[in-house]
C-alpha cells in the first residue's frame, strides 16, 4: 500500500512552459484535492474531486487544469507557468468528504523562472 | 470565508516540557478539525482529527481540544523531545479544507 504519491519530485519550468504534475493513490479514495503552500503561509487548496469524473474549484484555481478520469489518478496541469506558479504542491486523499482524515503525498517543488 | 489562524508563529522550548499550541477559526459551521505534523521539506502527517461533535481526542502524548462554538483548538504535547521539532498545522473542514500558516517547534535537548 502506497498512500498517496507524487511526481515528480522537483521541476524547474520557464515562464509558458505547461507541464502535469502527477498524483496516485491506491486505496481507493473517493476525495482527492491539491494544494500549493509558499513560505508564510497555510496550504490553499487549487482544486479537488469527490469522484471520477467530478472535479470543482478551490480557493486558487487560476492556471490550473484538473481531471479525474480514474480513482486513482488526479493530475494537475499547468498550461503556461508564470514565476508567482512557483511553491511546494501537495495531493491529498481521503475516503469522504466531510468526516474522514486527509492524507498527504510527499509534495512537488516547482521552480518557475 | 473561513479564516484560521495560529498562534504562535514559532516556539522553543527545552526537552521535558509540556506545551499548546493554538488555533483559532472565524467559522464555527465545520465538519471536523484536523492536527498535523510537518516536517522539512516532507508532507504531511495527520496527527488527530476531531470531529465537530467531539470535544477532544488523544493520541500518546498528544491532547488536541475544539471548541466549535469560540472556534477555538489547542494541540497540547506532554514531555516533549526533541524528536517533537516540527511544523504543526491545523485545518478546518467545512465546504472546502483552510489550514492555519502553522507554528515551527523547536525542542531544544
Amino acid at each position: 500500500n502506497a498512500g498517496v504519491t507524487q511526481t515528480p519530485k522537483f521541476q524547474v519550468l520557464k515562464t509558458g512552459q505547461s507541464m502535469t504534475l502527477q498524483c496516485a493513490q491506491d486505496m481507493n479514495h473517493e476525495y482527492m484535492s491539491w494544494y500549493r503552500q509558499d513560505p508564510g503561509m497555510g496550504l490553499r487548496l487549487i482544486h479537488y474531486s469527490v469522484g471520477a469524473g467530478i472535479t470543482d474549484q478551490g480557493e486558487v484555481p487560476n492556471g490550473y487544469n484538473v481531471s479525474r478520469s480514474t480513482t486513482e489518478d488526479f493530475p494537475l496541469r499547468l498550461l503556461s507557468a508564470a514565476p508567482s506558479q512557483t511553491s511546494v504542491y501537495f495531493c491529498a486523499s481521503s475516503p469522504g468528504l466531510a468526516q474522514e482524515t486527509q492524507y498527504f503525498g510527499p509534495g512537488t517543488r516547482l521552480l518557475v523562472l | 470565508k473561513q479564516e484560521v489562524t495560529q498562534i504562535p508563529a514559532a516556539l522553543s522550548v527545552p526537552e521535558g516540557e509540556n506545551l499548546v499550541l493554538n488555533c483559532s477559526f472565524t467559522d464555527s459551521a465545520i465538519y471536523n478539525l484536523q492536527w498535523f505534523r510537518q516536517d522539512p521539506g516532507k508532507g504531511l502527517t495527520s496527527l488527530l482529527l476531531i470531529q465537530s461533535s467531539q470535544r477532544e481526542q488523544t493520541s500518546g502524548r498528544l491532547n488536541a481540544s475544539l471548541d466549535k462554538s469560540s472556534g477555538r483548538s489547542t494541540l497540547y504535547i506532554a514531555a516533549s523531545q526533541p524528536g517533537d521539532s516540527a511544523t504543526y498545522l491545523c485545518a478546518v473542514r467545512g465546504n472546502d479544507m483552510r489550514f492555519g500558516a502553522g507554528t515551527r517547534l523547536t525542542v531544544k535537548p
